[in-house]
């Protein structure tokens, strides 16, 4: 079946690094792709989203690159700062199925 | 405001009896999914719905029930609820599931089946 892998499961950078976030899938109809953040006990909170027919795409310090002939996605986070903490997940929607899948999630620690 | 409702918020209950959770959207959305989220396993689909009175399943559908009898609710219900169902759960909204639109979600129900 459908699946996204997420890698790696726990990152841990200094505080003004750059972290990044990879994710592969497997389906390849799925032509969404958006990434979640996810502070200690509350919901999943949509930070970028990217569609098929986009390569790239930033909002501040936050970016995304979707390479789709891989079926590979990245999440990179310049001059990372403490409130940049928590757990963090991808996914990827098939426009055959509408299903959404996540990955297993990154746990990133920023460390002041 | 628009949100995602869920009801309850946390559940301790016992095996084999049937519980309903519900899920409430007030912003028109056609799309709406159950997720249940457990540690080192992300979030999992358990059932989704791309519109009134269309279901289909998702990763995890197995002891789970869902109904879309109006646009703004989708519960979720547990026939006879087991041990392996205490999870984190969470509804989420869509405008349009498949042609790529930002989930909404709801602030998560807290299931114990003892």
């Amino acid at each position: 079946g459908e699946n996204v892998e997420q890698h790696p499961s726990t990152l841990s950078v200094q505080e003004g690094d750059s972290a990044v976030i990879k994710c592969t899938y497997s389906d390849s109809a799925s032509n969404y792709f958006p990434w979640y953040k996810q502070e200690l006990g509350k919901r999943p909170q949509l930070i970028i989203d990217i569609r098929s027919n986009v390569g790239e795409k930033k909002d501040q310090r936050i970016a995304v690159t979707l390479n789709k002939t891989a079926k590979h996605f990245s999440l990179h986070i310049t001059e990372t700062q403490p409130e940049d903490s928590a757990v963090y997940f991808c996914a990827a929607l098939s426009s055959n199925t509408g299903k959404l899948i996540f990955g297993q999630g990154t746990t990133l620690q920023v460390k002041p | 405001e628009a949100q995602v409702t869920q009801n309850p918020r946390y559940l301790i209950t016992v095996t084999g009896k049937k519980l309903t959770v519900t899920c409430s959207q007030n912003m028109n959305h056609e799309y709406m999914s159950w997720y249940r989220q457990d540690p080192g396993l992300g979030l999992r689909q358990i059932y989704y719905s791309m519109n009134v009175e269309v279901t289909d399943k998702g990763d995890v559908p197995e002891g789970y029930k869902v109904s879309r009898k109006e646009k703004r609710n989708f519960p979720l219900i547990l026939e006879s609820p087991s041990p392996n169902q205490t999870s984190l759960y969470f509804c989420a909204s869509s405008f349009r599931g498949g042609l790529g639109q930002p989930q909404h979600f709801g602030d998560g129900t807290r299931l114990s089946i003892l």
